[in-house]
């Protein structure tokens, strides 16, 4: 399995342009999950989807962030409109059920993001 | 919510001495703590976790110890290696809402000097 796989692995752009971000979580994991790292706030998560269900957005800093998951197999991370404080980089984990409730995370490479 | 303490914020060690991180977390109903490793400008990868049902656990040079009374976790590294220098992330996860919520550490990052 090649793993967990986001896109792009950087990205610049202007503020105010709109920013997707894409991950292909591993074959057979059923819950996926965003994650915000920056040096001040370290990773934080944004939202959390299980069974292509968002189950807890509560991490999600404004209404410019949306996140959709149309298939088990992708997801996306839209800001609109991008903003130079959502620098950072941008991590999507995906995890199974492992014993019971425990959820192993495997992240991506991520993508670092850099808004002018 | 859960809160998630580390220390230190950097160590430096020398190769070959043991290195220690430390956490500290607040919900007594967290039950599993993962430890990932994130080199630099990598992804973090999982490298060793305990449920709380276990007090400590071993893989090779690296081991965890739990404290549930203390609500208190710990990274052990012997025999440091520069391959070790990286930054360390603790973590807590527990029940919530039907899934396991995980909350991180602010990370440590570690410094072997040859």
């Amino acid at each position: 399995d090649a793993g967990v796989i986001q896109s792009p692995r950087h990205e610049v752009t202007e503020m105010g342009q709109e920013v997707t971000l894409r991950c292909k979580p591993i074959s057979g994991h059923n819950s996926l999950f965003w994650y915000r790292q920056t040096m001040m706030r370290g990773l934080e998560l944004l939202i959390y989807f299980n069974n292509n269900v968002p189950i807890d957005d509560s991490g999600m800093p404004e209404d410019r962030f949306s996140a959709k998951m149309p298939n088990a197999s992708f997801s996306t991370l839209k800001i609109q409109p991008s903003e130079p404080r959502d620098s950072a980089v941008y991590f999507c984990a995906s995890s199974s059920r492992d014993r019971g409730d425990i959820e192993k995370l495997f992240f991506g490479s991520g993508t670092q993001l850099s808004v002018l | 919510g859960e809160n998630v303490e580390q220390h230190p914020s950097t160590l430096s060690v020398q190769e070959g001495d043991s290195a220690v991180i430390k956490c500290t977390y607040s919900d007594s109903a967290s039950n599993y703590f993962p430890w990932y490793k994130q080199e630099l400008g990598k992804r973090p990868q999982l490298i060793i976790d305990i449920r709380s049902n276990v007090g400590e656990k071993k893989d090779q040079r690296i081991a965890v110890t739990l404290n549930k009374t203390a609500k208190h976790f710990s990274l052990h590294i012997t025999e440091t290696q520069p391959e070790d220098s990286a930054v360390y992330f603790c973590a807590a996860s527990k029940s919530s809402g039907g899934y396991q919520k995980v909350t991180f550490g602010t990370g440590t990052k570690l410094q072997v000097i040859p």
